[in-house]
């Protein structure tokens, strides 16, 4: 059974740092496309970031330069290193698996974090 | 960028069948997917390549796609299928997820 667990959300001050995690059980992070997927309070589904099996990141034009992807191939984690944190961060934050390179849709999510960008 | 529209609302009686839309420019030629969205829930997988159900997904889930047009359709609506639905596919290197629309069963 596959299993994403995220974890490091949190109340962090405008312009703060985070880091999340989200440790997978039953797939491999390294040899899979992992995602970060956001949801605000209140609204809707927005992709923040990918990073592919081979290493190449991605990521929204919200984030870029202020959030980095990454693993840890030995504790099969996936991260997202959130920098110059603001209120618009404010969401909760979902670990997924890309299932298909052809179709590019998630078939497996975490239950989310919850990070909170407020003074 | 590429946007997917939604009706922010679609309500649907007991057994009924519910269709929710999903607009977008020529969308026909694109692999849409659909996901289900329950009160502190992560979202879940219900339909993907525009028709194809994810093992134990209930046959009362269908899509379809076509134009500028994708549609999901609940048959026999069920107190249970009452949540938010987002419909999301892939253009120029990103995901893009529609507005969402919340399913009421009446």
């Amino acid at each position: 059974e596959v299993q994403l667990v995220e974890t490091g959300g949190g109340l962090i001050q405008p312009g703060g740092s985070l880091r999340l995690s989200c440790a997978a059980s039953g797939l491999s992070v390294s040899s899979n496309y992992m995602t970060w997927v956001r949801q605000a309070p209140g609204k809707g589904l927005e992709w923040v970031s990918i990073l592919y099996s081979g290493g190449s990141t991605y990521y929204a034009d919200s984030v870029k330069g202020r959030f980095i992807i990454s693993r840890d191939n030995s504790k099969n984690t996936l991260y997202l290193q959130m920098d110059t944190l603001r209120a618009e961060d404010t969401a909760v934050y979902y670990c997924t698996r890309d299932a298909s390179i052809a179709y590019r849709y998630f078939d497996y999510w975490g239950q989310g974090t919850l990070v909170t960008v407020s003074s | 960028s590429y946007e997917l529209t939604q009706p922010l609302s679609v309500s649907v009686a007991l057994g009924q069948t519910a269709r929710i839309t999903c607009g977008g420019n020529n969308i026909g030629r694109k692999n849409v997917h659909w996901y289900q969205q329950k009160p502190g829930q992560a979202p879940v997988l219900v339909i993907y390549r525009d028709s194809n159900r994810p093992s134990g997904i209930p046959e009362q889930f269908s899509g379809s796609n076509s134009g500028n047009t994708a549609t999901l359709t609940i048959s026999r609506a069920q107190a249970g299928d009452e949540a938010d639905y987002y419909c999301q596919v892939w253009d120029s290197n990103s995901y893009v997820f529609g507005t969402g629309t919340k399913v009421t069963v009446l």
